[in-house]
């Protein structure tokens, strides 16, 4: 069972436009999300995160929009760098599970100059 | 000096064979996590440990077990590796206040 879903493995971006990664979730317990951006050859960094009681957490150029009623996330990169190439992986947590989170697949984000 | 490492960063290894993987953090975090990756399924969680004397399987600790040394330091064996072990593992720590973790550079593990 699948909990939280990245369904495109890969997206690719031209630099200066809008880069939107999707994420799908089935667990409504979910207290919270967070957005990691993982490099090659290193490990995932936290990116932004987003309370389940807000819709919206902005943060410079990134903007993790929520849609509780769809279980439905997505993350907004604008505008778009060559340095945003990445994977980016969403992932769901609950409070009294103490930290332990739930992460999707993984979506390739590819910025060209 | 990285907040969390892992060692080693990248090993080799034959079916059958016991390995151990090894974390520290100097965070000063009481939760730690290990988490495999392997490609199209994103990062699934192993074990978990609150503190050194509260450890948890997490969705996918068959094959695996993990010793909680000291505060600082998580390690995770596997007993007798096999080829679909194969994959990234990484370690992760987070604080009692907080919800984000802080990961490891990460171990590329190979079993043949």
């Amino acid at each position: 069972d699948q909990q939280v879903k990245q369904n495109s493995p890969s997206l690719s971006v031209q630099e200066g436009r809008i880069s939107i990664l999707n994420c799908d979730y089935t667990n409504s317990m979910f207290d919270y999300f967070l957005w990691y951006k993982k490099y090659p050859a290193e490990g995932p960094t936290f990116l932004i995160s987003i309370s389940s009681i807000k819709d919206k957490n902005e943060d410079g150029r990134f903007t993790v929009f929520l849609n509780k009623s769809a279980k439905h996330l997505s993350l907004h990169i604008v505008p778009s760098q060559p340095g945003d190439s990445a994977v980016y992986f969403c992932a769901g947590g609950v409070y009294n599970q103490g930290g332990k989170l739930i992460f999707g697949q993984g979506t390739e984000l590819s910025v060209k100059p | 000096d990285a907040d969390v490492t892992q060692t080693p960063r990248n090993r080799i290894t034959k079916t059958g064979k016991r390995i151990m993987l090894e974390c520290s953090q100097t965070k000063g975090h009481d939760r730690m996590y290990w988490y495999r990756q392997d490609p199209g399924l994103g990062l699934q969680l192993i074990y978990y440990s609150f503190d050194v004397k509260d450890i948890n399987k997490g969705e996918i600790s068959d094959g695996y077990s993990v010793s909680r040394q000291a505060q600082a330091k998580f390690s995770l064996s596997l007993e007798s590796a096999i080829p679909n072990q194969t994959a990234l593992y990484f370690c992760a720590t987070s604080g009692l206040a907080g919800n984000e973790q802080f990961f490891g550079p990460g171990t590329r593990l190979t079993v043949l």
